[in-house]
Parts: C-alpha cells; structure tokens; sequence
C-alpha cells in the first residue's frame, strides 16, 4: 500500500501570513502519461472534505486562488498564500494512483 | 446539482449487519466510479471501498475485505454498502463519494453493545 505522510503546521498561523502544508508518499506518483495522482482535500469543522486540488496542482472549480499544488512525483506541497479564518480545518491529501487508495493522516491549521 | 444522500446508520451491536444506501442525483450514475470513505470519531479519512461503473469490478479497503460489500443500483442510481460482522472499530461516519469532488454529508454508525 502506498503509505501517505503528512507535515505538522506551527499552529496558530497569523492571518493573512502564508502556510505550506507537506505531504509524501511511499512511491511514486507521477504516471506514465504524465500527471500526478495526488489530490488535497479541506475538511472545515462538522463539514465533509471538500476537493481542493487535483492531480497534484489543479484547482477545483470554486476554490479560491490562494491555494496551489506543486510537488515532484513523492514530495508534495499545498500553499495557502494569505490564510483567512475560513480556511481552518483540517488538510488531507490523498493519492489516487492504485488501490487501496490512501489519505495521509491529516494537518490542522488555526488561525491567530 | 449533485447530490449524495446517504441512510441507513445507527446503532448495531457486535457481530451484526447493517446496510447502508446513498441516493444520488443531478448527474448521470452509471457514468461514474463510486465510493465510500469513512471517519472514526476524531480520527482521519480511511477508504473503504470502491465499485465502477456497472459494478462488475469492487475494491475494498484491507481493514473491510471479507466483511464488507459495496454494490449499485444503477436504475435506482443508489449505491450500497453491506456491512457484516460490525466490529468497535467500524464505528464511523460512513461517507458516499463521487471521488474526488463530491461527498455526501455522511451517515453515522456507532458498533456497541
């Protein structure tokens, strides 16, 4: 299985300062054809997640452009350039390459 | 627009089974894979299972194989999940998913006697 790490925040992270959120995974995930099949989710409190980013650094329709996605084919990043008080809750990323899919174990972020 | 709306949970003792069902609308069901993805209280985001289009290829999780089952009902467009010899650690909330973008709001399964 591929195993999905995720990096702590130094919560609270003072609004409108930037926040970068790391996650790696056991393997690879840059296929053949040339895409990454890493997606980011945003789960806010009593909500379900919400898609952020797919296929490592596209935005969801919707999402705001403070939130990008880059990496390599194990080493991923999710940047909020300018946090704002709805962006609190918890970030997943999870990777779509192979079964069983896989989320990393999650990364909380407060706002000061 | 797309909808999830899952039913079915409770309460359910030990060893018993319970099935859960998501309606979905606003989007052509046969056309899409779909999924279940649960949460225990406090905890992460843990796939469950997986079902394609006409249900002939399923995917479970390792913590589920052998117990639980996922199917579909494409002229009811509802997906199911068969949960059977429910352990403490399968209490959830139980996600219905059209991975990656949309979710249902969950469903509640609590596995206690």
């Amino acid at each position: 299985d591929i195993v999905m790490t995720q990096g702590a925040l130094p919560n609270p992270v003072p609004s409108g300062e930037s926040a970068s959120i790391t996650c790696q995974s056991s393997k690879s995930l840059l296929h053949s054809n040339g895409k990454t099949y890493l997606n980011w989710y945003l789960q806010r409190p009593g909500q379900s997640p919400q898609l952020l980013i797919y296929w490592m650094s596209t935005r969801a329709s919707g999402v705001s452009d403070r939130f990008s996605g880059s990496g390599s084919g194990t080493d991923f990043t999710l940047k909020i350039s300018s946090v704002e008080a709805e962006d609190v809750g918890v970030y997943y990323c999870q990777q779509f390459l192979e079964y069983p899919l896989t989320f990393g174990s999650g990364t909380k972020l407060e706002i000061k | 627009e797309v909808q999830l709306v899952e039913s079915g949970g409770g309460l359910v003792q030990p060893g018993r089974s319970m099935k859960l069902s998501c309606a979905a609308s606003g989007f052509t069901f046969s056309d899409y894979y779909m999924a279940w993805v649960r949460q225990a209280p406090k905890k992460g985001l843990e796939w469950v299972a997986s079902i394609s289009y006409e249900g002939s290829s399923t995917y479970y999780g390792d913590s589920v194989k052998g117990r639980f089952t996922i199917s579909r009902d494409n002229a009811k467009s509802t997906l199911y999940l068969q949960m059977n010899s429910l352990r403490s650690e399968d209490t959830a909330t139980y996600y219905c998913a059209r991975l990656p973008r949309y979710w249902g709001q969950g469903v509640m399964v609590t596995v206690s006697s």
